[in-house]
């Protein structure tokens, strides 16, 4: 079955630590996206891919950093400059150019706690 | 200016009402539109796509009204499986998907 894969599902990490977060899609996407929701808020946008070796920041892309380098691959990486790490982190993925009207697909999501 | 403005509730009603929810957004340019439904501590799924005519399924309808800028989902009949958080989402020009904050919906026996 085609899907999305985050890993891992909790995660764990001392302040001043960077940590990479997975996500990996066999859905043959071109545009793949990473959203930051916290408690009782909606998800904003930090990175977002259009095609491989490129992507573009969204609204909070501060602190983070993502790289490219395959179609279905697009990993998170938290620095230890972000200054509220501890977020529900979700990856999606759409058809792009030529699917108008496609909707985002979602991994189940990583939950990152930062103590 | 938020990309997108969602009332977030809570709205509680009985089992078999009918709830209606609504959604504004700014950008004129936007191109498509969706409302999915996320459930406590899980990612949003899609749930209905909004198409200019507005479109149903089941006991669910969508409404896009581009003058006015704002979306709608209608439940009728509803259901104890239908609490969760309502997400309005809106597809801007350059595939940026923004979402409302969510309206949470509990259904009461």
């Amino acid at each position: 079955d085609g899907g999305i894969t985050q890993s891992p599902k909790y995660l764990f990490r001392k302040e001043g630590q960077n940590v990479t977060l997975s996500c990996e899609q066999n859905l043959n996407h071109d545009a793949m996206y990473w959203y930051r929701q916290d408690p009782g808020q909606g998800l904003r946008l930090i990175y977002y891919s259009q095609i491989v070796n490129d992507f573009q920041k969204g609204d909070i892309a501060e602190g983070y950093s993502v790289s490219r380098e395959k179609k279905e691959s697009f990993p998170l990486t938290v620095t230890s400059a972000q200054k509220n790490p501890t977020a529900f982190y979700l990856c999606a993925s759409t058809g792009f150019p030529s699917s108008y009207n496609s909707p985002l697909h979602f991994g189940n999501g990583t939950r990152l706690t930062v103590t | 200016r938020k990309e997108v403005e969602q009332d977030p509730g809570p709205f509680n009603v009985p089992e078999g009402a009918t709830v209606a929810f609504n959604c504004t957004y700014s950008n004129s340019a936007s191109q498509s539109f969706f409302w999915y439904r996320q459930d406590c501590r899980k990612e949003p799924k899609l749930l209905m796509s909004v198409y200019s005519s507005g479109n149903e399924d089941g006991r669910f309808t969508a409404q896009l009204n581009r003058a006015s800028q704002y979306i709608s989902l209608l439940i009728r009949d509803s259901k104890l499986s239908d609490s969760a958080t309502y997400l309005c989402v809106v597809n801007i020009p350059g595939n940026q998907f923004y979402f409302g904050t969510g309206t949470s919906l509990t259904v009461i026996p």
